[in-house]
């Protein structure tokens, strides 16, 4: 059985902090892990990771995936309120591709 | 509005109904995928479609639920003889493709009384 597991469960900061976020998995055969912003509705994707140690960046927000050690880390630089919300990681196998199995996301919030 | 589309939005109901929501994909999105949501969790797999074939169902789902997409088009979730443990946001997603990032719908909060 696939499984995700995220850390910190919650995540209390200042605007202006940096943030890493950690998303550890097991998945059989894997194809991709993949990062989502959830406020107060549905999910909306961030990054998708497949190879090893090359991140992707999207304005203040990057992410990495290391596959030997099966983690991947999700940074937040200068955080805003706006970057208030749950961060969900996901994993998709090969086995089972387009299925994502879901981690139970870390709660950041960011105070002025 | 060319996102993920659910309805109802909302939906209370008493134990023992049945319920049933529906599901507009992005059009030319042939994967839909339905998740269950409850607080503090992440989404859970409750089953997709390629097109109009359910490819895989959870083994944590009864017998209770059942979805269709008969015309590779939109979705329907039914669940027979709710119960309390029901109560969740029921998500859908679509994507354009078997290796794609999903694309989710604002959700149908069901609360079962």
């Amino acid at each position: 059985e696939d499984k995700v597991v995220q850390s910190p469960l919650s995540l209390v900061v200042h605007e202006g902090d940096t943030v890493t976020l950690n998303c550890s998995y097991e998945v059989t055969n894997f194809r991709s892990l993949l990062w989502y912003k959830q406020e107060k509705k549905a999910p909306t994707f961030l990054f998708m990771l497949t190879s090893s140690g090359i991140e992707k960046k999207s304005g203040r927000l990057s992410s990495i995936l290391d596959k030997k050690e099966l983690f991947s880390i999700l940074n937040i630089t200068a955080t805003q309120t706006g970057d208030s919300a749950i961060y969900l990681c996901a994993v998709e196998g090969k086995s089972n591709a387009g299925k994502s199995t879901f981690g139970d996301g870390t709660t950041l919030t960011v105070k002025p | 509005d060319t996102g993920v589309s659910q309805d109802p939005r909302h939906k209370i109901t008493k134990r023992g109904q049945n319920v049933t929501f529906r599901c507009d994909p992005i059009s030319e999105h042939n994967r839909l995928y339905w998740y269950r949501q409850t607080l503090g969790q992440g989404p859970e797999f409750l089953t997709y479609f390629q097109n109009e074939a359910q490819l895989e169902k959870s083994r944590l789902l009864s017998d209770r639920f059942s979805a269709e997409r008969p015309k590779g088009s939109f979705s329907t979730l039914e669940i027979q003889r709710t119960e309390q443990g029901d109560s969740a946001m029921y998500l859908c997603a679509s994507s354009p493709g078997e290796y794609n990032e999903q694309f989710f719908g604002p959700g149908t909060r069901l609360t079962v009384l």
